[in-house]
């Protein structure tokens, strides 16, 4: 158990309005992975942080912005949410020491919008 | 960006039989993962490779790192129902890129008739 939580775990908005979802470790680890999955296109990482206040984009980074200002919490925003950013959305954290190279992931963030 | 051809795509087989798929790049690979993702839920890792040639088990599932560095296979032997889900692979580029972005397979959707 890697200590991960997701919050909240199915959300229902509408198109334009801002939602942010949380993701929360306990265990002190750098490096965390914001991710959403789709059908017909696997996991795609949206952004990633190697530390506090220190993110960058990954391969589906457009609408989505980040933030994280303690170790425990990576949030991420989409300030104004379209249809095309309903999904699964899923966080995961890196592993340390002989682990450093596998990724560990949360239960998932289902978000529809309308 | 880089692209993982998972194969195959699905699977229907019986309970006691053995299954195998597949994950291939063209590009070479330091590290080989296997997940496996049920329904509702974040993807749990369930074997690790790090050696190109490297054979590992966990209980009745068998995954090789393949030699060309390129490709690694999953066997699951004596299928039963719990088995059910998606097998996804994935894989650290040799690059080693400092953010540790893994590159997805877009998953084996197995399912097992009793």
């Amino acid at each position: 158990d890697a200590g991960i939580t997701q919050s909240p775990r199915h959300k229902v908005t509408e198109t334009g309005t801002p939602v942010t979802l949380r993701c929360h470790q306990t265990e002190n680890h750098r490096y965390m992975y914001w991710y959403r999955q789709d059908p017909g296109h696997g996991l795609r990482l949206i952004h990633y942080s190697y530390g506090v206040k220190d993110t960058d984009k990954g391969e589906v980074s457009d609408g989505y912005s980040v933030s994280r200002s303690k170790t425990e919490d990576f949030l991420l925003t989409l300030e104004s949410a379209t249809s095309s950013q309903t999904s699964v959305y899923f966080c995961a954290i890196r592993g340390v020491g002989q682990d450093q190279n596998e990724q560990f992931f949360g239960p998932g963030t289902r978000l529809t919008v309308l | 960006g880089q692209q993982l051809n998972q194969s195959p795509q699905s699977m229907f087989i019986q309970e006691g039989e053995d299954v195998s798929m597949n994950c291939t790049s063209s590009s070479i690979f330091n590290t080989w993962l296997w997940y496996k993702q049920d329904p509702g839920e974040g993807p749990v890792l369930l074997i690790a490779l790090y050696k190109a040639g490297e054979l590992t088990s966990n209980g009745r599932l068998t995954a090789q790192f393949g030699i060309t560095r390129k490709d690694s296979f999953l066997n699951i032997s004596a299928s039963i129902p719990s088995d059910v889900g998606i097998y996804f692979c994935a894989g650290l580029p040799y690059s080693g890129a400092g953010s540790y972005q893994l590159t997805f397979g877009k998953g084996t959707k197995l399912s097992v008739i009793p």
